[in-house]
């Protein structure tokens, strides 16, 4: 069965610092895998995702992950955090094959981001 | 803004009791499914829908029960409310059951007392 771990429950960084956000995932075939991020309250947005192609993939935000699949990783990085990217920031990895009907996301259990002035 | 939207944004329900929660799906988006995110928690996945059949189960018991209308909007209904069943639910919908893309709204937080 598909599994996301983050193993960073909180982290704080302060403003203009570099940030990585790690996530490790667990899955037999290629996956699909995603970065939403949460503001409180407030549903998912998507950052970035990963199906194939180039290993390092651009999101939004300036947010940048990178697969690795001998590791079985695909962390999160930015080179200068904002005050606006506090927020809780999850992994997810979904099915790979077209002919898996009914995948879904297998989210991890979310790092949160704070961010200091 | 992701063209989903959820009703109602907040409820607060006793135990044992009902619920209905409601999605419009994104405009040609075919494909709903639903999260039971817990406080604290990463989302988990109830069920999906497509073309108004259920197309798939996470581990919910059935009292967990959901429809998909012809227009492409959904219902999650939750009968006999539990404690533990306080959570926010969100709703994701897709342009085809492969999972290539999910636009999740904003969610709807239930309390149950």
């Amino acid at each position: 069965a598909q599994s996301v771990t983050q193993p960073d429950i909180h982290i704080t960084v302060s403003e203009g610092a570099s940030l990585e956000l790690r996530c490790n995932y667990s899955y037999g075939a290629t996956p699909y895998l995603f970065w939403y991020v949460q503001s409180p309250g407030q549903g998912l947005q998507l950052l970035l995702k990963y199906f194939s192609g180039d290993t390092l993939v651009q999101g939004i935000k300036g947010f940048e992950a990178e697969f690795k699949r001998s590791q079985s990783s695909f962390n999160l990085r930015k080179p200068s955090v904002h005050w606006s990217d506090a927020a809780e920031y999850f992994c997810a990895v979904g099915a790979s094959s077209r002919d898996n009907y009914g995948q879904n996301f297998v989210f991890g259990p979310g790092t949160r981001l704070s961010v200091l002035p | 803004e992701t063209g989903v939207t959820q009703s109602p944004t907040h409820l607060i329900k006793t135990r044992g009791q009902q619920v209905t929660l409601r999605c419009s799906s994104q405009s040609g988006h075919n494909t709903v499914s639903w999260y039971q995110q817990a406080l604290g928690q990463g989302p988990q996945f109830i069920f999906q829908y497509y073309r108004e059949e259920e197309n798939g189960r996470g581990n919910f018991p059935p009292r967990f029960s959901g429809l998909q209308f012809p227009n492409y909007s959904s219902e999650l209904n939750v009968n006999a409310l539990e404690l533990d069943d306080s959570a926010l639910y969100l709703c994701a919908s897709s342009p085809g059951r492969a999972n290539t893309e999910a636009f999740f709204g904003q969610g709807t937080r239930l309390t149950v007392v």
